[in-house]
């Protein structure tokens, strides 16, 4: 069965902090990895997608990475702020009809 | 801008009662997904379509129909709500199917008691 993991389930740093939020994936055989964010109440906001051929993607303080082989993907927030604070999901294409969502990760970044 | 909107953004019903709700996007995307969100489960997806007068099912559609009659609108409805439909409802839209970037709207939120 294919599955998405994110751990841990919630994650509570001080300002500044860099983090890493991890996602693994049960089937090395996939099509491409988003990271969203969600604030609560709200929809999800893409950040960043990669495809099976990329090693990671950059977005200002953000960087996703891809390893396929060991099925995990790794969203780097430098310099962490207040309004990070969200919960991150990842999301894995295991085809072109089959996306699976990560129950995610609740970040609180304090002051 | 082009936007994804959902309505009502609450609702309340009773169980028995059949609830559609409603989802309009401006980015004249083909591919529109309805997803619910629960505690434990991440979202898991419930119908989608390709294009007008194309759906399909997902992972949880029993209890649920989408029909597909223009571009911008798929409503999602609950033939007779159950308790167990109480959720939180996304819908989203994407350019390039379920692999491409998917933008959602901010959700419905269904009580069914």
């Amino acid at each position: 069965k294919q599955e998405v993991t994110q751990i841990p389930a919630a994650l509570s740093v001080p300002e500044g902090e860099n983090l890493v939020l991890n996602c693994s994936f049960t089937d090395s055989a996939i099509y491409n990895l988003q990271w969203f964010r969600q604030d609560p109440g709200k929809g999800l906001t893409s950040l960043l997608l990669i495809q099976s051929s990329q090693r990671e993607q950059t977005s200002g303080r953000l960087n996703a990475s891809l390893d396929k082989s060991s099925g995990r993907s790794t969203l780097y927030i430098a310099a962490s702020q207040p309004g990070d604070s969200a919960t991150y999901l990842c999301a894995v294409s295991f085809g072109t009809d089959k996306l699976i969502f990560g129950t995610g990760t609740r970040l609180q970044v304090f002051p | 801008d082009a936007e994804i909107t959902q309505s009502p953004r609450h609702k309340i019903t009773e169980t028995g009662r059949q609830v559609t709700l409603a989802c309009h996007q401006t980015w004249n995307h083909n591919n529109m997904f309805w997803y619910r969100q629960d505690l434990g489960h991440g979202l898991r997806l419930i119908h989608y379509s390709y294009g007008v007068q194309d759906t399909n099912k997902g992972e949880v559609s029993d209890g649920y129909s989408v029909s597909r009659s223009n571009t911008e609108d798929l409503p999602l409805t609950l033939e007779s709500a159950a308790s167990s439909q109480t959720s939180v409802y996304f819908c989203a839209s994407s350019s390039t199917g379920s692999t491409g970037e998917l933008f959602f709207g901010e959700g419905s939120r269904l009580t069914v008691l």
